[in-house]
């Protein structure tokens, strides 16, 4: 268990649907990543935020979007699904604001599939 | 479990083996580099580190080598068991203005034979 919990684990909708994927960080972490990893892809980074702001934008979609919260769980909101949605969905957690000075924890993912 | 990738490269070792995984990256201005594991239905797991300054980092059973001439990367496990048959990830902390970003490679699979 890295301390980097993500719900649900697996999720299956359809097109044209919203899903919110959940994260809780490891404990005393403030900066939350977002990464998607596809078969062709590899793992993309989306989007980090820290202590509640957004911190650095990847290649994230405009009919997705996330947030941190006050209690410093982040929600990824993916919205009219399309079949190309379908992926696991990792987050990760660190201490500082900077991946270039802190290892990332990443939790197991949750594994979308758009039917 | 689930499968990481259909398309990765592959390095098949027998059990005792010392293995050699490369990577090559992008971007001249990165100064942190690592390698991180994913076994099969979890999430990437942190190895080894080293910052741009140094070109040898060793941790237990592994190290890894930095070229900056060439942007070459490669970990270096030894006596390989079969507990290490998952994907291998270098990934690059590329600095821009007022923040950085983590950039992963493609992933190779290490396949260990009892």
């Amino acid at each position: 268990d890295s301390g980097v919990t993500q719900t649900p684990k697996h999720l299956i909708t359809a097109t044209g649907q919203r899903v919110t994927l959940r994260c809780s960080p490891r404990s005393g972490d403030l900066s939350v990543y977002w990464y998607q990893q596809s078969l062709d892809q590899g793992l993309q980074f989306l989007i980090q935020y820290y202590n509640g702001e957004e911190r650095a934008k990847g290649n994230i979609l405009e009919r997705f979007s996330a947030q941190q919260f006050p209690d410093l769980h982040s929600e990824l909101n993916l919205s009219s699904l399309e079949l190309g949605d379908s992926a696991l969905y990792f987050c990760a957690s660190s201490v500082g604001p900077n991946s270039g000075a802190n290892v990332l924890t990443f939790g197991a993912g949750s594994r979308l599939t758009v039917l | 479990g689930e499968s990481v990738g259909l398309h990765l490269p592959t390095l098949s070792v027998q059990e005792g083996d010392n293995s050699i995984i490369n990577c090559a990256y992008s971007n001249s201005a990165s100064d942190y580099f690592i390698w991180y594991k994913q076994e099969s239905g979890k999430g990437p797991q942190f190895i080894i580190d080293i910052r741009s300054n140094m070109d040898k980092r060793q941790g237990q059973r592994v190290t890894v080598l930095l070229n900056k001439t060439v942007k070459h990367l490669s970990l270096q496990i030894a006596a390989t068991q079969p507990g290490d048959s998952a994907v291998y990830f270098c990934a690059e902390n590329s600095p821009n203005s007022g923040y950085s970003t983590l950039t992963f490679g493609k992933g190779t699979m290490l396949l260990v034979s009892p």
